[in-house]
């Protein structure tokens, strides 16, 4: 819903950086998540962003364009674990929530 | 402490069965989510509660029912599903509907076969 779009997969390397971009909808935003899940488990809450800019946690930073309805999240110091697909989700007004259909990332030794 | 419980984890049920999903938290959250993930597809929103009192139903089919009897519950009742109604079923909650505290923690869902 809301044409929110990722890429489908990626693939990068141990101790590298990759960026996950998305994209969306501008009308009626009102906040932007990330989420990890790997494959069998729940989604686990990795940031939220609702004004412009960066908001950075250890080795994950997720940040905002909301002019230009976009998105990126960044994984630095990639290891093994953080192979799993990468969720973008957008708030709308009156609560409405969508998923985007996710990055599957591959991270290789 | 961010958990959501889930039970059962799983559960397989005939087309003219009764059965429900439950959900628990206990971080004080006061809204409530139910979402429906087929494989390899992201979570589809399915119901919203905000202070036990239903907030959004996303053109859900009826024979899926949900009902939140205190504000760390959530059910879902489920009658006559159709084999397509076979997904993984997740809840989530948060601190509330409002921005900066609407960060959503699910649980591990319940797998649903019907058959």
């Amino acid at each position: 819903g809301q044409n929110i779009d990722q890429p489908t997969e990626m693939t990068a390397t141990e101790g590298a950086i990759v960026q996950i971009n998305c994209t969306y909808q501008t009308s009626g935003f009102n906040g932007l998540f990330w989420y990890q899940q790997h494959a069998g488990e729940a989604p686990t809450f990795l940031s939220y962003n609702v004004l412009d800019g960066l908001e950075e946690k250890g080795r994950f930073s997720s940040f905002l364009s909301r002019s230009k309805g976009y998105s990126y999240l960044l994984l630095k110091e990639l290891q093994m674990k953080d192979s799993a697909s990468y969720l973008c989700a957008v708030k709308y007004n009156f609560n409405k929530f969508y998923f985007g259909s996710g990055t599957k990332l591959n991270v290789k030794p | 402490d961010t958990e959501v419980t889930q039970t059962p984890k799983h559960l397989v049920m005939g087309m003219t069965n009764k059965k429900s999903l439950k959900c628990e938290q206990h971080m004080g959250h006061r809204a409530m989510y139910w979402y429906k993930q087929k494989a390899k597809k992201p979570p589809e929103l399915m119901f919203v509660y905000s202070y036990e009192k239903l907030s959004i139903n996303e053109s859900v089919p009826s024979r899926f029912s949900p009902e939140c009897p205190n504000s760390s519950l959530l059910n879902l009742h489920l009658h006559a599903l159709q084999p397509e109604d076979s997904a993984l079923y997740l809840c989530a909650s948060s601190q509330a509907l409002d921005p900066r505290k609407n960060i959503q923690y699910f649980g591990a869902g319940t797998r649903l076969s019907v058959l």
